[in-house]
């Protein structure tokens, strides 16, 4: 059972490139989440799905996009990327209001 | 007003220590609530789930007033490996989903 999955594990960008963190899961969760966590401080929502084809903004969503096509995949896609970019990024999933469950991150340096 | 709110921290306790984490938040409609923990460039692990009775867990034991939208987590005789962020976390319903909101995290350190 694999969990939460996230590729890749770390990724250097280059200003104005795009790249698609991926993430997937093989719970069977309707819930799934994006956050991002700046050093030294908490996790900021960027976008959640509630199912397939129903995705909503989080609290940081300026500069990504997501898609939902599937029950089990969520990617998020970073168009011209910029230094402010520069985070780890997490996705989740849940079960509706139950616990969510991590992977193991993506670690982006923009430069 | 921050939608969740925790004590900054840090936290520097001995050995043996009990200690005290505090968290509010802001939406009365809040659904479940949850304390994770994250170890340095890791990911949030699930600690606990709070609920309205009350709930312990070995030397971890959690409560949630409803009323005054609080939360709270208590760590007795502490470890050295207890040493960590912990994260107060609400699932929320604000406009038209809900969804998971963490605060910010209290960083809990124990020396020998």
């Amino acid at each position: 059972n694999a969990g939460v999955t996230q590729t890749p594990k770390f990724r250097i960008l280059k200003i104005g490139q795009s790249m698609t963190l991926q993430c997937a899961q093989d719970m069977n969760h309707n819930y799934m989440y994006w956050y991002r966590q700046d050093p030294g401080m908490g996790l900021k929502l960027i976008y959640y799905s509630v199912g397939a084809g129903i995705t909503d903004k989080g609290e940081v969503p300026n500069g990504y996009n997501v898609s939902r096509s599937t029950t089990e995949d969520f990617p998020l896609r970073l168009e011209l990327a910029a230094p402010s970019q520069t985070s780890v990024y997490f996705c989740a999933s849940s079960i509706t209001a139950n616990e969510a469950f991590f992977g193991q991150g993506t670690r982006l340096t923009v430069v | 007003r921050k939608e969740v709110e925790q004590d900054p921290g840090p936290f520097n306790v001995p050995e043996g220590a009990t200690v005290a984490f505090n968290c509010t938040y802001s939406n009365s409609a809040s659904q479940s609530f949850f304390w994770y923990r994250q170890d340095c460039r890791k990911e949030p692990k699930l600690l606990m789930s709070v609920y309205s009775s009350g709930n312990e867990d070995g030397r971890f034991t959690a409560q949630l007033n409803r009323a005054s939208q609080y939360i709270s987590l208590l760590i007795r005789d502490s470890k050295l490996s207890d040493s960590a962020t912990y994260l107060c976390v609400v699932f929320s319903y604000g406009g038209s989903q809900g969804n998971l909101i963490f605060g910010k995290g209290t960083k809990l350190s124990v020396k020998p």
